[in-house]
C-alpha cells in the first residue's frame, strides 16, 4: 500500500483567500485524485490529477476554483481559490495503480480547511 | 454517480459478526464490489473487494450473491475500533476513468 501525506493537516483561512493542499506519495503511481467531504457528508470527487496535463474535472467543479498541478508521479496540490466558508471541508488525495484489472485506491488523511 | 444503496446506520455488538448489507441491482458484469470505512477524522480505509466470489481476507469477508445485485460486508468479530462508516462501491474493472464514486455508507456502531 501507499503511504501518503498531506500538508496542512489542517487551516482556519479568512474568505476571499486562497490556499493550496499538498499530495506527497513514497512511490510513483499512475492515478491521483482530489475528493471533498463536507461537514457530516459523504465524499465527492473533485478532479483526476493528470500528470504532465491539465486535470479532469467532475460536474460541479472548475479549474478556476480548484486549480491542481501534478508535476511528476509522486505529487500533487489542488488550490482552493477565492475561498469563501461553503469551501469549510475535509480535503482528501487519493491515488491508484493502473495496470490492473481490479485494484485499489488509497486515501490520504485529508485536510481540514475552515473558512470564516 | 454512487450506484450503491446501503441503510444510513447499524449497531452490533462487541464480539459479535457485524453484517453490513448492499444492494447494486444496477451492476454491470464488469464491475468490481469494493467496501472502504472511514473511521472518524481519518481518510478511507480499503478494506475488501470482488467480482464474483465470495473473498475473505484478514479483515473481513464479502459474501456476493449470485445475481450480483447485492453483497454483504461481515465484519466477523467486531470491536469497538470498527466503529467508522462503511463504504460500498461498485467499478469498472477496465482501467479507463478509476475514479471511485462514494455514495451515502452505513455508520456502524459497535457497542459494549
Amino acid at each position: 500500500s501507499a503511504v501518503i501525506s498531506q500538508k496542512p493537516s489542517r487551516d482556519i483561512c479568512q474568505r476571499g483567500t486562497s490556499l493550496t493542499i499538498q499530495c506527497q506519495v513514497d512511490s510513483q503511481v499512475t492515478m491521483m485524485f482530489w475528493y471533498r467531504q463536507q461537514p457530516g457528508q459523504s465524499l465527492t470527487l473533485i478532479a483526476t490529477a493528470n500528470q504532465g496535463s491539465e486535470a479532469t474535472y467532475e460536474s460541479g467543479f472548475v479549474i478556476d476554483k480548484f486549480p491542481i498541478s501534478r508535476p511528476n508521479l509522486t505529487f500533487s496540490t489542488l488550490t482552493v481559490s477565492n475561498m469563501s466558508p461553503e469551501d469549510s471541508s475535509i480535503y482528501l488525495c487519493s491515488v491508484g495503480y493502473s495496470g490492473a484489472s481490479s485494484y485499489e485506491q488509497y486515501f490520504g488523511p485529508g485536510t481540514r480547511l475552515t473558512v470564516t | 454517480d454512487a450506484k450503491t444503496t446501503q441503510p444510513t446506520s447499524m449497531d452490533c455488538a462487541e464480539g459479535r459478526a457485524a453484517n453490513l448489507p448492499c444492494n447494486h441491482s444496477t451492476i454491470s458484469g464488469n464491475e468490481y464490489v469494493y467496501w472502504y470505512r472511514q473511521i472518524h477524522s481519518q481518510g478511507p480505509q480499503y478494506i475488501i473487494h470482488g467480482l464474483k466470489n465470495n473473498e475473505t481476507n484478514e479483515m473481513a469477508s464479502l459474501i456476493i450473491t449470485e445475481d450480483r445485485k447485492s453483497s454483504t460486508l461481515i465484519l466477523p468479530h467486531a470491536t469497538l475500533r470498527d466503529t467508522a462508516v462503511y463504504y460500498c462501491i461498485v467499478r469498472p474493472t477496465s482501467n479507463t476513468g478509476n475514479q471511485f464514486y462514494f455514495g451515502t455508507g452505513t455508520s456502524l456502531t459497535v457497542i459494549p
